[in-house]
């Protein structure tokens, strides 16, 4: 059960777009497609922002995709405005009823 | 909508035990898997348990396995958490959250705002 790898940070300016990468192994990220990604702004609760590899949930913006190549997941936000600047974080189902989330990602809006 | 309020934590010495208690309100409880998911200060996220939507099914990080205990009262629409012989890398906030409704494989959707644990003499 290893954390899956993430980029410490991440940043971009306002209207352009950043890709957040996930690398796990065949036993989680490469062997299912149960990859999900989390928003935290500092001191409030995870919020769900692509399920499934690239399903988004109700209300959240398109400018927000996922994708899976491999072993590798990632996320990229389009037309980045001031609100994306938090963490991210990634999750795979690894298996036998168990998950692994990603160390997380500092995104910064310069 | 979707509510879960954690409560429970607090300071505790090594070796003690507590139970974290999440109450869910704003969709049907009984019909829907739960985790538990913990963020030490500072940290990344952690997965901790899950347990399927009627209670027969529970499962465990390596890191607590055979000390925490997850179980839930579905008349009462609450989820638990035992925690027992913790640790000091045991401190973090616990989030309970509900399980997408996609099969046995989904990962959270909706989250608690937690409750803090912190471990020390």
């Amino acid at each position: 059960q290893s954390a899956l790898t993430q980029p410490r940070s991440v940043s971009g300016s306002p209207g352009q777009s950043v890709t957040i990468s996930c690398t796990g192994t065949s036993s989680d990220v490469g062997g299912y497609n149960y990859v999900s990604w989390y928003q935290q702004h500092p001191g409030k609760a995870p919020k769900l922002m692509i399920y499934d590899v690239s399903k988004r949930p109700s209300g959240v913006p398109d400018r927000f995709s996922g994708s899976k190549s491999g072993n590798t997941a990632s996320l990229t936000i389009s037309g980045l405005q001031a609100d994306d600047e938090a963490d991210y974080y990634c999750c795979s189902y690894a298996g036998r009823y168990t998950w692994v989330f990603g160390g997380g990602t500092k995104l910064t809006v310069l | 909508q979707v509510q879960l309020v954690e409560s429970g934590g607090g300071v505790v010495q090594p070796g003690r035990s507590l139970r974290l208690s999440c109450a869910a309100s704003g969709f049907a409880f009984s019909t829907y898997g739960m985790h538990w998911v913990r963020q030490a200060p500072g940290k990344g996220l952690e997965w901790v348990a899950v347990m399927s939507f009627d209670g027969s099914n529970k499962y465990y990080a390596d890191s607590v396995k055979g000390r925490f205990t997850i179980s839930r009262d579905n008349p009462k629409n609450t989820l638990y958490l035992q925690l027992n012989s913790l640790r000091a890398e045991d401190t973090a906030v616990y989030y309970c959250a509900k399980k997408l409704p996609s099969g046995v494989e989904a990962a959270p959707d909706y989250w608690g705002q937690g409750t803090l644990v912190t471990v020390s003499s």
